[in-house]
């Protein structure tokens, strides 16, 4: 069954650095979507991306973060300038297909961020 | 996007059927009902959806109430995998053009 991939599992970086989350989606979808959850926390919603452009955005989607499709696979997220509060595990999601389906978003297994 | 409420928790045993409400009051037209779970250290995980008709699928079924201001998730037999947060979404347009809003979802846990 095709999954969503993420890599790293886990990044550790120090408070100011940058970041660059990486996201897999499964091969034939097209909106992709990045979330994050603070431990103990919702999981909330940050950006969807359909078509090489952003289609909504959270408040917390600031001028920090950034989102790529680089190729015709990968899809990336990246923090700026890391700050503590940064820390949290990211999940990257994909949904649709050109004919079928598109309302369920299938997620990854996320990508743990400790910001020290 | 219009809001859900689910209770904080629910307990259920092993091999019995669960019911998760889920009350949305004011739902809109064309909001879709969407569940969602999350299992232990794991990334939300798609279970089902509906409209206005009640839905079955391999995971669970969908009860929509007739004025849609409800909904319940039905579990057939509960099992130990089951435990996780479930969440009730409302979304415009299916969800998969949008994102969706998590609340803080319904606890499930299963005894043996």
């Amino acid at each position: 069954e095709p999954e969503v991939t993420q890599t790293p599992s886990h990044q550790v970086t120090q408070m100011g650095q940058e970041v660059i989350l990486r996201c897999v989606p499964i091969s034939n979808h097209l909106y992709f979507y990045w979330y994050r959850q603070i431990l103990g926390q919702k999981v909330e919603f940050l950006v969807s991306f359909y078509n090489n452009e952003i289609s909504e955005k959270s408040e917390i989607f600031d001028d920090q973060f950034s989102v790529e499709r680089p190729d015709g696979s990968n899809f990336t997220l990246k923090i700026r300038s890391t700050k503590l509060e940064d820390s949290a595990m990211y999940f990257c999601a994909s949904s649709g297909t050109s004919g079928g389906d598109r309302n369920e978003q299938f997620f990854g297994p996320g990508t743990r961020l400790t910001v020290l | 996007d219009a809001k859900t409420t689910q209770p904080n928790s629910m307990e259920s045993n092993e091999e019995e059927p669960v019911h998760l409400p889920c009350n949305h009051s004011t739902i809109s037209g064309t909001d879709y009902i969407h569940w969602y779970r999350q299992l232990p250290s794991q990334g939300p995980e798609y279970v089902i959806h509906g409209l206005t008709s009640n839905v079955n699928n391999r995971m669970a079924s969908l009860a929509i109430a007739e004025d849609r201001k409800s909904s319940t998730l039905i579990l057939h037999r509960a099992t130990l995998r089951d435990a996780a947060v479930y969440y009730c979404i409302l979304t415009l347009f299916g969800g998969s053009q949008g994102n969706l809003i998590f609340g803080k979802g319904t606890k499930l846990s299963v005894k043996p």
